[in-house]
């Protein structure tokens, strides 16, 4: 299985700002990457997919970044209502998702 | 509307069982292969089976191997977890999801269905 860590576990940021989120793989994973964003109490939800693909729907200020075995998820412009726990996923080996990153907007 | 939903989650003792059910609807189901997720509560996802669009490819978690069988009936637009000797740790929310096929991503969820283990 590839390990999939994420960084920081948890972040607080001011509404407006930028979020860095960070997700590092065990071995390259090539862009074979994939990112969720979950609320309380919801499902998760595809944001990005080939590491830097928005999926349908998705605003334009989630970007995602990286190949091989560093990514990144940048949200800017940022609304409390994209306060979440978001999760990384390789899927290049089979699949295995990160711990996931809590974001606070505050 | 695109959707799947869960059911039959619920209570069970240790060493029991209980058969899970995800409804499609909205989508052409044999045209995708099908996955379910758990998250334990507080904690992160873990993907545990997949099956593709006919069964004719079944993969599992080594945490369920041999105590979880997943199904679908694509005539009634369905997918199924049977979960057998269930123990503390099976304790979770289980999510079925689809995947975009030769790349295993999982673009759709449904709302999940709670799964208590406890005596």
């Amino acid at each position: 299985e590839v390990v999939m860590t994420q960084s920081p576990a948890s972040l607080s940021v001011s509404p407006g700002g930028r979020a860095t989120l960070s997700c590092r793989a065990g071995q390259s994973v090539g862009t074979n990457l994939a990112w969720y964003q979950q609320k309380p109490g919801q499902a998760p939800r595809l944001l990005i997919y080939d590491a830097s693909t928005r999926a349908t729907g998705m605003p334009a200020r989630f970007r995602g970044s990286g190949s091989g075995t560093e990514f990144t998820l940048t949200i800017s412009s940022l609304h409390s209502e994209d306060s979440a726990v978001y999760y990384c996923q390789q899927y290049d080996h089979w699949l295995s998702f990160g711990q996931g990153t809590k974001l606070e907007i505050k | 509307e695109v959707q799947l939903v869960e059911s039959g989650g619920g209570l069970v003792q240790p060493g029991g069982s209980l058969r899970l059910s995800c409804a499609a609807s909205g989508f052409s189901f044999t045209n995708y292969s099908m996955n379910w997720v758990r998250q334990a509560p507080g904690k992160g996802l873990e993907w545990i089976s997949y099956t593709t669009s006919w069964s004719k490819t079944i993969y599992y978690a080594d945490s369920v191997k041999g105590r979880f069988i997943i199904s679908r009936d694509n005539a009634r637009n369905s997918l199924y977890l049977q979960m057998n000797s269930l123990r503390a740790e099976d304790t979770a929310m289980y999510y079925c999801a689809r995947d975009m096929g030769s790349d295993l991503y999982l673009d759709m969820w449904g709302r999940g269905t709670l799964v208590n283990v406890s005596s």
